[in-house]
C-alpha cells in the first residue's frame, strides 16, 4: 500500500487550546484525504475531508489543510475539549489506488482539563 | 440507525479453529472493505469488493478469505486463526469512486481473541 504517515504519534493540549495534527503522504497521486477519529474500543468516525483541488476546508471546530508541494496534511482543531481525546488518522486515496484507502500511523490527542 | 453492523462484538477463537465475522450495511454502497487493526496501529486494508469484484490486497496472508452474497452483507472468513491474528476487525463501505472518491463508513469493529 501507499506510505501514510503522521509526524507525532501523540499530543497533549490544555483544555480550550488549538491542536494541530500532522501527516505526511508519499503518492504524488493522492487526490483524496480523509481525518478519521477513532474513540477507544469503537470504529473510526468521519471527520472532515479534502480533494487535491482545494488547501482547506472548514467544518465545525476543525479545519484542514492541504499543501501538495510537500506532500503535507493538517487537522487543526479549535478549543479543543476532553470529548476531542481519541487517536487520529489520515487516510489517503488517490487515482493509482483504485477504491483502496491507505491510512496513517495515527496521533493520540489527549485533553487536559 | 446503524449504518455499517458487525456481528458479533467480540469474538474468542481457539487457536486453529475457523470463524467468521459477518457485516451488514443499509447505505446500498457498491464497495465493502475489511481492515485488521491491532492494538496502537493504523487500520491495515485486508481486501475490499467492488460489486461482486473481489480486490485481495498483495500483503494479505491466504488464511484470511472473504464472501459477498449480495450488495448487504460481506464476510471474513480466517481458516485457521493464529495468535497473531488477535485484533479488531473493521468493515467499511463506501460508493465506488467514479470521479470522485467518497468517505467510508465504518462499523463499530468485531474484537477477536484467539486462545
Amino acid at each position: 500500500g501507499e506510505s501514510v504517515g503522521l509526524h507525532l504519534p501523540t499530543l497533549s493540549v490544555q483544555e480550550g487550546d488549538n491542536s494541530i495534527i500532522n501527516c505526511a503522504y508519499s503518492n504524488s497521486a493522492s487526490d483524496y484525504f480523509i481525518w478519521y477519529k477513532q474513540e477507544s474500543g469503537k470504529g473510526p468516525q468521519f471527520i472532515i475531508d479534502i480533494r487535491s483541488n482545494m488547501d482547506k476546508r472548514q467544518g465545525q471546530r476543525v479545519t484542514v489543510l492541504l499543501n501538495k508541494t510537500v506532500k503535507h496534511l493538517s487537522l487543526q482543531i479549535a478549543a479543543t475539549q476532553p470529548g476531542d481525546s481519541a487517536v487520529y488518522f489520515c487516510a489517503e486515496a488517490g487515482s493509482n489506488t483504485g477504491n483502496q484507502f491507505y491510512f496513517g500511523t495515527g496521533t493520540s490527542l489527549t485533553v487536559i482539563p | 440507525d446503524a449504518m455499517v453492523i458487525q456481528n458479533p462484538r467480540y469474538q474468542v477463537t481457539q487457536f486453529g479453529k475457523p470463524v467468521t465475522l459477518s457485516c451488514s450495511q443499509t447505505l446500498n454502497h457498491n464497495v465493502m472493505y475489511w481492515y485488521q487493526q491491532k492494538s496502537s496501529q493504523a487500520p491495515k486494508l485486508l481486501f475490499h469488493y467492488y460489486d461482486k469484484d473481489f480486490n485481495n490486497e498483495a500483503d494479505t496472508p491466504d488464511n484470511f478469505q472473504s464472501r459477498r452474497p449480495n450488495t448487504s452483507f460481506c464476510f471474513l472468513d480466517i481458516r485457521s486463526p493464529g495468535l497473531g491474528d488477535a485484533a479488531m476487525y473493521l468493515c467499511a463501505t463506501s460508493r465506488d469512486r467514479g470521479d470522485y472518491f467518497y468517505e467510508q463508513y465504518f462499523g463499530p469493529g468485531t474484537r477477536l481473541t484467539v486462545t
